[in-house]
């Protein structure tokens, strides 16, 4: 089954701006909703965003979400160490009827 | 506050069978989405499968798992199954239960999940 295209790292230091791409298709980013993830070791996924942007409550600012055409992007600003972590996308698939997620992006805040 | 506590995993041998089971509480279990997702030793995530609330019913599947994995919800114990049969090595994975929001395909709980090897 096809995934979502995220890179496998991507690094900053530490109160730099840091994107992670997320590519998929018309039938899933590009016509349904986008959700990121973040996963420390040894620990379940966390929610981020969800609906493309909104953030659950508890989630700071400096985390964003955006969509445009069949790419996302999740935006973490004012890196910190403990944002060290693994990354995923989600999204559903309006064709397949499945939910996709993305390879994982590990971040390294140096 | 919500809590999702997964049990039933174990280890098991090719072809075998073992049922899933989590434990919901701290939301309103008949109006939420279900979901089983794995994430094998040293790999990314991957969904298994989706049963819609109560009311509905409809279930979906990973290709992977289709005819072999059945979802199922007891909303009397507000709980989430995963039945699996014929089991094989690539499905050895560490199995989260999460809870569906908003829009499907977002996940707001995850439990810690339960380990699940199969090998001979």
């Amino acid at each position: 089954q096809s995934v979502l295209t995220q890179p496998p790292s991507v690094s900053a230091a530490p109160g730099q701006k840091v994107t992670i791409s997320c590519s998929g298709s018309s039938s899933n980013i590009g016509k349904t909703f986008v959700s990121w993830y973040k996963q420390l070791p040894g620990t379940a996924p966390e929610l981020l965003i969800y609906d493309n942007y909104e953030r659950p409550s508890g989630i700071p600012d400096r985390f964003s979400g955006s969509k445009s055409g069949t790419s996302a992007t999740l935006a973490i600003t004012g890196l910190q160490t403990g944002d060290e972590a693994d990354y995923y996308c989600g999204a559903w698939d309006s064709s397949l009827s499945v939910v996709l997620f993305g390879g994982g992006t590990k971040l390294t805040v140096v | 506050q919500v809590q999702l506590v997964e049990s039933g995993g174990g280890v098991v041998q090719p072809g075998g069978s073992l049922r899933l089971s989590c434990a919901a509480s701290g939301f309103t279990f008949i109006n939420s989405g279900m979901n089983w997702v794995r994430q094998a030793p040293g790999m990314g995530l991957e969904w298994v499968a989706f049963i819609r609330p109560d009311g509905n019913n409809d279930k979906y599947y990973a290709d992977s798992v289709k005819g072999r994995f059945a979802i199922s919800r007891d909303n009397s114990k507000n709980t989430v199954f995963l039945q699996m049969n014929s089991l094989s090595a690539e499905d050895t994975a560490l199995y989260y239960c999460a809870k569906g929001v908003s829009n499907w395909g977002n996940f707001d709980y995850w439990g810690q999940g339960t380990l699940v090897t199969v090998s001979s």
